[in-house]
């Protein structure tokens, strides 16, 4: 159980396009999904805490207008990289809880803006 | 600040030896502890969590809770070249809702 996938796994794009990744829980509804960033030799980063129904919360420094979060059902969120730029290639990764505390993670989606 | 911090490593073990992680928190509240692997270019998956002091045992793994110290560590006992990797340490502090704090994570080396 608590199987988390993301789609695409990987992904390339030239500068000044949009990428939109999809979070999706398989086997639980979660009504919080979280995005987080990773660049090389770095920990993770929080993005965004997404939530079924509404808006979502960023973290400071991360601008909601670049970074579009949808959560439109209990199993799914997307993130929308706006006007992607070599600086945004990174690896996101996001999680959903199947019960109040614990966190699983999706795969990955590795991104990277020529 | 809410803060968790771990050593960066790396951590170098033999095989069949015992690898120990540590991790401190700076919330003396926090309730809810984690230990995640990650494998170079991979996401986190869930080693295990814990909430009371006090030892908690799964398999080769056994996770150590202190929160007067506040300290919390890894154990892996007789391990493994599969289990070379970086360990992230996360804590849900109190207030948080369901966020956690990640440590920057201990890379282990296991050496066969």
């Amino acid at each position: 159980g608590a199987v988390v996938s993301q789609h695409p796994s990987w992904v390339i794009c030239k500068s000044g396009t949009s990428v939109k990744i999809e979070c999706r829980s398989l086997d639980f509804q979660a009504t919080t999904m979280f995005w987080y960033r990773q660049f090389p030799k770095q920990s993770l980063m929080l993005m965004a805490t997404s939530n079924e129904g509404s808006k979502a919360t960023y973290e400071q420094g991360v601008e909601k207008d670049k970074f579009l979060i949808n959560h439109a059902s209990l199993t799914l969120s997307t993130l929308t990289v706006t006007s992607a730029h070599p600086e945004d290639s990174s690896f996101y990764i996001c999680s959903a809880l199947p019960d109040s505390d614990t966190q699983y993670f999706g795969p990955g989606t590795r991104l990277t803006v020529l | 600040q809410k803060e968790v911090e771990q050593n960066s490593g790396p951590l170098s073990v033999p095989e069949g030896a015992i690898a120990s992680l540590n991790c401190t928190y700076s919330d003396r509240g926090s309730q809810s502890f984690f230990w995640y692997r990650q494998y170079s270019g991979k996401s986190p998956e869930l080693i295990m969590s814990i909430y009371s002091n006090g030892d908690k045992e799964d398999g080769r793994f056994t996770a150590q809770l202190n929160k007067a110290s506040q300290y919390v560590s890894l154990l892996i006992r007789d391990s493994q070249p599969s289990d070379s990797a970086t360990y992230l340490c996360a804590v849900r502090f109190n207030n948080a809702g369901n966020m956690l704090t990640f440590g920057g994570g201990t890379r282990l080396m296991v050496k066969p």
